[in-house]
């Protein structure tokens, strides 16, 4: 079993949807959770960032951490067709070497 | 921009040869990091720098090694080429604090044939 585990998609959506990115993990050390958008044939940019437990909002942008449920979402409102990316989201626990743990990334697709 | 460059950014060689990847930052990091990224198994930690000549493995690293002789560069070696390691190679770099997240590179392309 993955430490994280990602759907892959594809997920396809119509302009102005509300999507909704998903992980789950298994290491309950994980306090750090971040989310990246990667563009094709680019690398992978961050997006948010969340420390421990909570909702996270920039601008269209919504991060979650269900620490309990060992769960962090990442929800577009009003998505457009520049949104259209792959989403990876990433992990880290406060100990030893603080290895960034991905996700494999989900593709989002968003039609005009 | 995280002051990142790589280079090459495309390359396409033949089995047997060696090639290096030259990761370059301009923000004085201290840790640096080398990852490929593959359909089905997204970004993998090859090796990884926490300081000038300060290197280790990472999760997939037979066939690589690496060189830090500089805190801005950060060196990826395949000593002989071959066809599984065709792939994009990210460089990231990371701020020196608890949690720090990553900064990535735009990729180099190999195509080893």
């Amino acid at each position: 079993q993955k430490e994280v585990e990602q759907d892959p998609g594809p997920l396809s959506v119509p302009e102005g949807a509300i999507v909704s990115l998903n992980c789950t993990y298994s290491n309950s050390a994980f306090q750090y959770f971040m989310w990246y958008r990667q563009y094709s044939r680019k690398g992978p940019e961050l997006l948010m960032y969340t420390y421990s437990s909570g909702n996270k909002e920039d601008g269209r942008f919504t991060a979650q951490v269900d620490k309990s449920s060992k769960y962090i979402s990442l929800f577009i409102r009003d998505s457009q067709p520049s949104d259209s990316a792959t989403y990876l989201c990433a992990m880290s626990a406060p100990t030893g070497f603080q290895k960034l743990v991905f996700g494999t990334g989900t593709r989002l697709l968003v039609s005009p | 921009d995280a002051g990142i460059t790589q280079s090459p950014r495309h390359k396409v060689t033949e089995t047997g040869t060696p090639v290096t990847l030259r990761c370059h930052q301009t923000e004085n990091h201290r840790y640096m990091y080398w990852y490929r990224q593959d359909p089905g198994h997204g970004l993998r930690l090859i090796h990884y720098s926490y300081g000038v000549k300060d290197t280790d493995k990472g999760e997939v690293s037979d066939g690589y090694s690496v060189s830090r002789s500089k805190t801005e560069d950060f060196l990826l070696t395949l000593e002989s080429a071959t066809s599984s390691q065709t792939s994009v190679y990210f460089c990231a770099i990371r701020p020196d604090r608890v949690g720090g997240e990553l900064f990535f590179g735009e990729g180099s392309r190999l195509t080893v044939l």
